[in-house]
Formats: C-alpha cells, structure tokens, sequence
C-alpha cells in the first residue's frame, strides 16, 4: 500500500521569507512523487515531478522540492514568498509499474502574509 | 484546464435522485480517473477507467457507478444520490507515462445533495 502524510494543515509565512510545506511518504519500491497546486475554485494543477535522477528538482513558479530518501520525505520549497502563492498544495505518490494511481495527501493551505 | 471539460459545473439535487456527472477530453489519453475533494480528506478516488469499457473501483467507490464508452468521455453517475455524496467531483487524465504519468485536472463539479 501507499500513503503520503502532509502533517501541516495549514503554513503561514510573510511575503518575502522561504517557505517549506512537509511530505512524507511510504511505497513499495522507487517512489514517483509530485506536488500540486489549487487555486480557489479551480482543479489542480501540476507543479513538479521527482522520478528518478537528481534529489532537488525544480517546477513551476520558483518552487523546488528535495527528494530524501533515508527520511522518505519530498518537502516543497520557495526561497522567497509571493501573496499569489497563497493556495492549496497537494503532495501525491505512487509505485513504479503499470498501475498509474497516485495517493494525495490531505493537502496544506499555504497563507503568505503582505 | 489542459483539454478536460466537466459538466455540469454546478448542480443542486434532492436526496434519491439520480445525477450524471461527464467528463470530455480532447487528448486522448488512455486513463482517466474521477476524486471527491472533501475538507480534511483531500483527494479520493472513486473510479478509474484504463480503456474504453475497462474500469476499476477506487477507495470510495460505494454508491457510485461509471461508463466510458468512447476514449473522450467517462460518465460517473450516482444512482440515488444522498448528502453525504454532497462534495466537489473532479475529473482527471494521466499524461504519458515518459513523463511520469503527471495527472491533469478538470474545474471541478460541486454538487449539494438536498
């Protein structure tokens, strides 16, 4: 079985700090992990993929992610933070193979502060 | 919303009565999946097709039934619909599988259940 935790509910941050939303996760052999953003009212959308390769991949809008996988965990991060950053973010999961259905997390609500 | 049209968009219903949900795309993708988003659960599945006329149950799959019966479209119906199916449904495809099968989401269809 496979799980993602997003032990974070909700990540306040004011405008212009880094910021780190957590994800931990647990699959039966290489993870395929991603991460995704909802913008009130709208579906989710892609943000960044780790496979294979190096442990820090970079995605959409300056967020970047770190791949540990001693501590199974594939945190969200942002050097600066902007107000429009403010949405719901969605860590997922899944297996190698031929079953393409991921596990999401529960999500975290990231509020950046003017 | 990367070529997924739901619809309707909204819809309000009674208790006991049917509801069809559609989803359309224009990419022909072979996968394509339908989630429940609901607060402090996140995204959950309730169906997936791989093909047309091939479709697999998710983790909450009770009380709902699909078709797909053409590669653009997968129907999700509840067949007597109750409050507890009261819940913004999204519609998904699964993008190739070189680019690590990234999932690309309708607007969603939020649906009361009176």
């Amino acid at each position: 079985a496979q799980s993602v935790a997003q032990p974070e509910d909700q990540v306040n941050v004011a405008e212009g700090n880094p910021l780190t939303v957590k994800c931990t996760y647990s699959v039966s052999g290489n993870p395929y992990l991603f991460w995704y953003v909802q913008y009130p009212n709208r579906g989710l959308q892609f943000l960044l993929k780790y496979i294979t390769g190096d442990n820090l991949v970079k995605g959409s809008y300056g967020f970047e992610a770190e791949f540990n996988k001693s501590q199974t965990s594939f945190h969200l991060k942002k050097p600066s933070a902007l107000v429009s950053d403010s949405a719901l973010y969605f860590c997922a999961v899944r297996g190698p193979g031929g079953s393409y259905i991921p596990t999401f997390g529960r999500g975290t609500s990231l509020i950046v502060h003017p | 919303d990367a070529g997924i049209t739901q619809s309707p968009r909204h819809k309000v219903t009674e208790t006991g009565t049917p509801v069809t949900l559609r989803c359309h795309q224009t990419e022909n993708h072979r996968y394509m999946y339908w989630y429940r988003q609901d607060p402090g659960h996140g995204l959950r599945l309730i169906h997936y097709s791989y093909g047309v006329k091939d479709t697999d149950k998710g983790e909450v799959s009770d009380g709902y039934s699909v078709s797909r019966s053409k590669t653009e479209d997968f129907l999700l119906t509840l067949e007597s619909a109750t409050s507890s199916q009261t819940s913004v449904y999204f519609c998904a495809i699964s993008g190739p599988e070189k680019e690590g099968n990234i999932q690309y989401f309708g607007a969603g269809t939020r649906l009361s259940v009176l």
